[in-house]
């Protein structure tokens, strides 16, 4: 158990629908980072936030978007899905922004657009 | 840009055997490796990571994996498979440059153990 937790564990819906997955950092983490992986793509970072404040964007498009609250938690919104949206979202968290610093993953949302 | 790249999408190995899991790494700046393993229907777990310190990094499980600066390498090796090492594992890449901290992950290597 790596102390990051996200809900839901799986979500089915279907295309135009909007979603969000939530995610909760381990204690005392400060950075927060949103990977997708889909079969095709592989793992590709989204999104960082740190102590609230957006970080740093990799392949997010401009349906998703996300926030981090300040009690640390990251939520990530997905709006006007796609079938191609379909596929597993990480959560990772570092005790703080920077290169070299370990990143813990969460178990993934399982996201499925029918 | 960084990138990483992992030569062989699934390799089988003998209980017993050697593992070696192979991995390039494109980067402009001196670069942070990680390896990490996912087992089914479960997150990432982080093996070992390099950091610019030794060379010859030590993981969890037995694992361990070398830093080679002139080949842009960084293979993961076990000396002994184990049933329980049966998972996907990921080479991924940080550049040490300010404001880049997300990882570059490869493709993955699915590593199968035949008893």
């Amino acid at each position: 158990d790596s102390g990051v937790t996200q809900t839901p564990k799986h979500l089915i819906t279907a295309t135009g629908q909007r979603v969000t997955l939530r995610c909760s950092p381990r204690s005392g983490d400060l950075s927060v980072y949103w990977y997708q992986q889909s079969l095709d793509q592989g793992l590709q970072f989204l999104i960082q936030y740190y102590n609230g404040e957006e970080r740093a964007k990799g392949n997010i498009l401009e349906r998703f978007s996300a926030q981090q609250f300040p009690d640390l938690h990251s939520e990530l919104n997905l709006s006007s899905l796609e079938l191609g949206d379909s596929a597993l979202y990480f959560c990772a968290s570092s005790v703080e922004e920077g290169s070299y610093n370990e990143q813990f993953f969460g178990p993934g949302t399982r996201l499925t657009v029918l | 840009a960084q990138s990483v790249t992992q030569l062989g999408s699934h390799v089988s190995v003998s209980e017993g055997a050697l593992v070696l899991l192979r991995c390039n790494y494109s980067s402009s700046v001196p670069p942070y490796l990680f390896w990490y393993v996912q087992y089914p229907n479960q997150g990432l777990q982080l093996l070992l990571k390099y950091t610019s310190a030794a060379t010859l990094v030590k993981g969890i499980n037995g694992f361990e994996a070398e830093f080679k600066k002139s080949e842009t390498s960084f293979h993961l090796t076990k000396p002994s498979a184990h049933m329980s090492d049966a998972a996907e594992y990921f080479c991924a890449v940080s550049d040490s440059g300010a404001g880049s901290y997300q990882l570059t992950f490869g493709k993955g290597t699915k590593l199968s153990v035949i008893p």
